[in-house]
């Protein structure tokens, strides 16, 4: 059982460019967030969804789309990378509703030159 | 909307000394309470949760917290700490029944001297 899997692990990228980072997870849950971590800040969510064609805006989502055409993945794509989404991304899914927690992934470690 | 706001941001201890951590939330209605640990170079995992029932919570690695509904609080404690357990700690709510996002404290780092 994998859980949720991030791809890639890394990744540079030149301001301007856009790129997608992927989410999936194996569990067959419905919940599915995109945050990002940085320091002193914690995490903030970007964008969320609650079900295959279903999605939310979370604290911070300029700059970030999402989509979410199956249950089991949830890419964020990055339009026009800027130098302030130097980040950590982590992707979660939960089984029901916030109550159960989040499963996290192992996040994606962004740097914009 | 909900928000959590921890106080310590950085926690130095010796082994085997107790722990308490401060979390406090703000949302009128019913809430999840969650705390999370991310220890060096890794994801975040669960440690306990609260939905509802006994306010004083149990979570593994010998973790325990306690929801106090009229304090707005939900605070970690240990009674004696390990060196393994030298992380990151993030406190999180959700607004029960109303709401699908989990909102994150900004976490507080606890560095524990062997």
């Amino acid at each position: 059982n994998a859980g949720v899997t991030q791809t890639p692990k890394f990744q540079v990228l030149k301001t301007g460019q856009s790129m997608t980072l992927q989410c999936a997870q194996d569990m067959n849950h419905e919940y599915m967030s995109w945050y990002r971590q940085d320091p002193g800040m914690g995490l903030r969510l970007i964008h969320y969804s609650v079900g295959a064609g279903i999605t939310d805006q979370g604290e911070v989502p300029n700059g970030y789309n999402v989509s979410r055409s199956t249950t089991e993945d949830f890419p964020l794509r990055l339009l026009s990378a800027a130098p302030s989404q130097t980040s950590v991304y982590f992707c979660a899914s939960s089984r029901d509703r916030g109550s159960y927690g989040y499963t996290f992934g192992s996040g994606t470690r962004l740097t914009v030159v | 909307a909900q928000s959590v706001s921890q106080h310590n941001h950085h926690v130095i201890l010796s082994e085997a000394a107790s722990l308490e951590l401060g979390c406090n939330y703000s949302y009128g209605g019913t809430v999840n309470l969650f705390w999370y640990v991310q220890y060096p170079g890794q994801h975040l995992q669960l440690l306990l949760k609260y939905f509802s029932g006994d306010p004083l919570v149990k979570g593994i690695k010998g973790f325990e917290a306690e929801f106090i509904k009229s304090k707005f609080s939900f605070n970690l404690r240990k009674p004696s700490v390990q060196w393994s357990d030298t992380a990151e700690y993030f406190c999180a709510v959700n607004a029960a029944w109303r709401d699908d996002k989990i909102i994150f404290g900004k976490g507080t780092r606890l560095h524990i001297l062997p």
